[in-house]
């Protein structure tokens, strides 16, 4: 089955410093793949997207590449702010059971902390 | 505010009660997700309905249920409730079906189980 892996949290940063959450991801069709972040109190918010081998997603800074023969798609950073702390969620979108569905599996999320 | 709303925002009730979320999807969005958050299980899949069908189930108790109803707004309704049932539960929607499009969530609403 489809399942998504990124790295356990909490991480703690440094405003301005640069950050990396890694995720991989087992599927067993063509995955798109995403990253969702969840501010404190707040639902998911789609923050980018990929949906082919080597395309790069890219929003507000944030930026991750879907890489096929790594299966990975890493979500990075240049220089963090205290209002990117939240909780990010990499998810896949695969074909559900061959009935033209398709729903999101995500990894467990990663608690990110940027301190002034 | 992504467009989908979700009642109540927290419920609190005991163990063997049956309650009912309710969600309202974003207007023109044909299909409604829902998701379970909890701390150890995190963000599972539990149903799918498509313009008032029942296209895909996930990781769904069978004292769970849901419809899809013709205005397009979904209920969760679940039942015999046990301690391990309190988590998060969340609504999301898209407008099709397909891999690319983007899922839109609701707040939430946050099931306590006593």
């Amino acid at each position: 089955g489809n399942s998504v892996t990124q790295m356990e949290g909490p991480v703690t940063l440094s405003e301005e410093a640069f950050l990396t959450i890694n995720c991989t991801y087992t599927a067993t069709g063509y995955p798109s793949l995403f990253w969702y972040v969840q501010y404190p109190g707040e639902g998911l918010q789609l923050l980018l997207k990929a949906t082919k081998a080597d395309d790069k997603g890219s929003n507000k800074g944030f930026e991750a590449t879907y890489r096929k023969e790594t299966t990975s798609f890493h979500l990075e950073k240049g220089s963090v702010q205290v209002s990117d702390s939240a909780v990010y969620f990499c998810a896949l979108s695969d074909q559900h059971s061959g009935a033209g569905s398709y729903q999101l599996t995500f990894g467990k999320g990663t608690k990110l902390s940027v301190i002034p | 505010d992504s467009g989908v709303t979700q009642t109540p925002k927290h419920l609190i009730t005991a163990t063997g009660q049956r309650v009912t979320l309710r969600c309202s999807p974003r207007s023109g969005d044909l299909s409604v997700y829902w998701y379970q958050q909890s701390l150890d299980q995190g963000l599972q899949f539990l149903i799918q309905y498509y313009n008032g069908e029942e296209r895909a189930k996930g990781n769904i108790l069978e004292r769970f249920s849901a419809q899809q109803f013709p205005d397009l707004h979904s209920e969760l309704n679940l039942s015999s409730l046990e301690l391990g049932d309190s988590a998060l539960y969340f609504c999301a929607s898209s407008e099709k079906q397909g891999p690319y499009n983007e899922q839109f969530f609701g707040p939430g609403t946050r099931l306590t189980v006593l």
